[in-house]
């Protein structure tokens, strides 16, 4: 199994405060992305990584913010949660990205926003 | 457009039944990746298979199979004689080329697969 660690893998937070989400990876991927998964509307990227300090935005980055300063930490912030953002969040992992390769997941990340 | 549809939503079967999974794509790229996914109710989410554009040859591994075929842009998944520990969700993803020249990656909704004792 791929070295990915997510934490803290469950978090209830009161809406307005701030909140990380740490991926950690052993693997020494280049590439590293957020994701969020929502009933209905499957995964959808938050931000991803191709790089230390290289970051693009996804297709629903709206008030997520997101840091990488080594290879195996990639910080997903929430300035200012909002129920809207009540959902499992999963990073994820690969050595090839603009070449299709394949993602390896971490267990997720369960928020609450209240 | 460029998008994956799974058309089965849930699926029941009792089991060592043969089931089958659709995967439907759309792309204007001539090179695009196309992946399977399973989420068991654990949560975590499991690499299955890659296939690339040129490889249409169909893959077998264990009591999985893959049909890829181009003519109908699909790319279907079956499990030979299901067990329980196959329930799970599973996802069809396609690997295309953005607008920056960076691959994404586009999922399906998931088909909810229930094998039932």
């Amino acid at each position: 199994d791929a070295g990915i660690t997510q934490s803290p893998r469950h978090k209830v937070t009161e809406t307005g405060t701030p909140v990380t989400l740490r991926c950690h990876q052993t693997e020494n991927h280049r590439y590293m992305y957020w994701y969020r998964q929502d009933p209905g509307h499957g995964l959808r990227l938050i931000h991803y990584s191709y790089g230390v300090k290289d970051t693009d935005k996804g297709e629903v980055s709206d008030g997520y913010s997101v840091s990488r300063s080594k290879t195996e930490d990639f910080l997903l912030t929430l300035e200012s949660a909002t129920s809207s953002q009540t959902s499992v969040y999963f990073c994820a992992i690969s050595d090839k990205g603009t070449t299709g390769g394949e993602l390896f997941f971490g267990e997720g990340s369960r928020l609450t926003v209240l | 457009a460029q998008k994956v549809t799974q058309a089965q939503t849930e699926i029941s079967v009792v089991e060592k039944e043969d089931v089958t999974l659709d995967c439907v794509y759309e792309t204007r790229d001539t090179t695009y990746y196309l992946f399977w996914y399973k989420q068991p109710p654990s949560g975590e989410l499991v690499f299955l298979i890659r296939r690339n554009s040129f490889d249409e040859q169909n893959e077998i591994s264990g009591r999985y199979s893959w049909n890829f075929q181009k003519s109908t842009s699909s790319f279907n998944f079956t499990i030979t004689a299901s067990q329980v520990v196959d329930s799970a969700v599973y996802f069809c993803a396609l690997s295309v080329v953005n607008a920056g020249n960076n691959r994404k990656l586009i999922w399906g909704l998931g088909t909810s697969l229930a094998v039932n004792p």
